[in-house]
């Protein structure tokens, strides 16, 4: 167990819908990462969020957006679902505070979450 | 041409076996991360490292940076080692500029008993 939680774990919507994915990393860390994995294109990074800030944005479509809550939770928002969008997105957590070389800044992943879109 | 090319693509190994498997990227780095992805999806960290060699149990991770490559060695292959490896390059970091993780396509991993 990582410590990275994410809900849901699995989810079914129909093309045209709005989901929004849920994960809370682990305590203490302020970083917050979305990856997405389909089929075709692999694992890709879609945006990082610091201590509720943007910091890194990836291969990540107009259609979906994220953010990242005082309480250090983040979510992320994907509107107007079209049947590419059907992949699991994976949430990863680190540290990235102040003291640490960044090389030290180990992510850990949670366990997914299966977007469907019919 | 991706950034961070993997070999084998698939590996298929005898319980027992040595196992490498290669990774060499083309853009600078931080730090390399060796991840192992089960049938199940979940990921697991295995290792990330900026220099060097780690080791952990019988795994083994080596990066020479000059020559941007790195290697996973499983010593003692086991069934239950089966997996998808994936190598992944971290640019960027630290509190004052955002990173990203850079993925190889992944290696299909299967050690028979």
């Amino acid at each position: 167990d990582s410590g990275v939680t994410q809900t849901p774990k699995h989810l079914i919507t129909a093309t045209g819908q709005r989901v929004t994915l849920r994960c809370s990393p682990r305590s203490g860390d302020l970083s917050v990462y979305w990856y997405q994995q389909s089929l075709d294109q692999g694992l890709q990074f879609l945006i990082q969020y610091y201590n509720g800030e943007e910091r890194a944005k990836g291969n990540i479509l107009e259609r979906f957006s994220a953010q990242q809550f005082p309480d250090l939770h983040s979510e992320l928002n994907l509107s107007s679902l079209e049947l590419g969008d059907s992949a699991l997105y994976f949430c990863a957590s680190s540290v990235e505070s102040s003291g640490v070389p960044s090389s030290y800044n180990e992510q850990f992943f949670g366990p997914g979450t299966r977007l469907t879109v019919l | 041409k991706n950034e961070v090319e993997q070999s084998p693509q698939n590996l298929t190994a005898q319980e027992g076996e040595f196992i490498t498997i290669n990774c060499s990227y083309s853009v600078g780095i931080s730090a390399l991360h060796w991840l192992q992805q089960h049938p199940g999806g979940g990921i697991v960290s295995l290792f990330m490292l900026s220099s060097g060699k780690k080791k952990h149990g019988r795994l083994i991770a080596t990066i020479n940076i000059q020559e941007k490559h790195s290697s996973l060695h499983i010593t003692a292959s086991h069934p239950r080692d089966s997996a998808v490896y994936i190598c992944a390059v971290r640019s960027g970091g630290g509190e004052t500029s955002g990173s990203r993780l850079t993925f190889g396509e992944g290696t299909q991993l299967t050690v028979n008993p």
